[in-house]
């Protein structure tokens, strides 16, 4: 596999705050990003994708911002809740377009109460 | 949305033996599904890719005499662990492509 076996970073942030959760990715080339939400023991749940050719996008609560210059994704979750404590992955789609997807190293948010 | 389920959910075995985990697209047709695996606190890592009707394409790394894949129809494909060890205790999770991926629960296994 190619994804980086590094242990996870934890964001604390106080419940109400704005969360920025921030992912590198390694192939400049890669056309389409996607972010992950996994809850403990569950499979990943789909958050909110960007193509290549854009540079934000909005979902509710949610907003991806991309910056291919650094190779660079990031999430910004509104208005934190309890319920949106996880782990979060970014993950690439890198050519040629196969639906391979090479996941991020990911970063535990706590939300504080 | 598209719903994807595995089975078991979690096992326990024997050094040694061989565990089968199944990976179903519940009310969609998938030709492609990938199978992951993920170590505590680390982040998934491709295994292989798994096509309908042909052999599977394996990650750099990954044995594909241990880790035998079999995508037999459209809405099921098998990782079987053959002669498993304590180092292969992981949680394997698989996603069936419909447009886009959607993943599994995931499978805990613990080998003894």
């Amino acid at each position: 596999g190619e994804s980086v076996g590094l242990h996870l970073p934890t964001l604390s942030v106080q419940e109400g705050d704005n969360s920025i959760i921030n992912c590198a990715y390694s192939n400049s080339a890669s056309d389409y990003f996607i972010w992950y939400k996994q809850e403990s023991g569950k499979g990943p749940q789909f958050i909110i994708d960007i193509r290549s050719n854009m540079d934000k996008r909005q979902g509710q609560r949610v907003t991806v911002l991309l910056n291919k210059t650094v190779k660079h994704l990031s999430l910004q979750i509104a208005a934190t809740q309890p319920g949106d404590s996880a782990v979060y992955f970014c993950a690439e789609r890198p050519p040629p377009n196969t639906g391979k997807l090479i996941f991020g190293q990911g970063t535990t948010l706590q939300v504080k109460p | 949305g598209a719903v994807v389920s595995q089975h078991p959910s979690r096992v326990i075995c024997k050094s040694g033996t061989s565990v089968k985990i199944e990976c179903r697209s519940l009310d969609f047709q998938a030709t492609t599904m990938f199978w992951y695996r993920q170590f505590p606190k680390q982040s998934l890592m491709l295994m292989a890719t798994s096509n309908e009707g042909s052999k599977a394409t394996y990650e750099q790394g990954v044995e594909k005499d241990k880790f035998l894949i079999n995508h037999a129809s459209l809405t099921l494909s098998t990782l079987t662990v053959t002669s498993a060890h304590p180092e292969d205790s992981s949680f394997y999770i698989c996603s069936a492509v419909y447009n886009e991926q959607f993943f599994g629960p995931g499978t805990r296994l613990t080998v003894l």
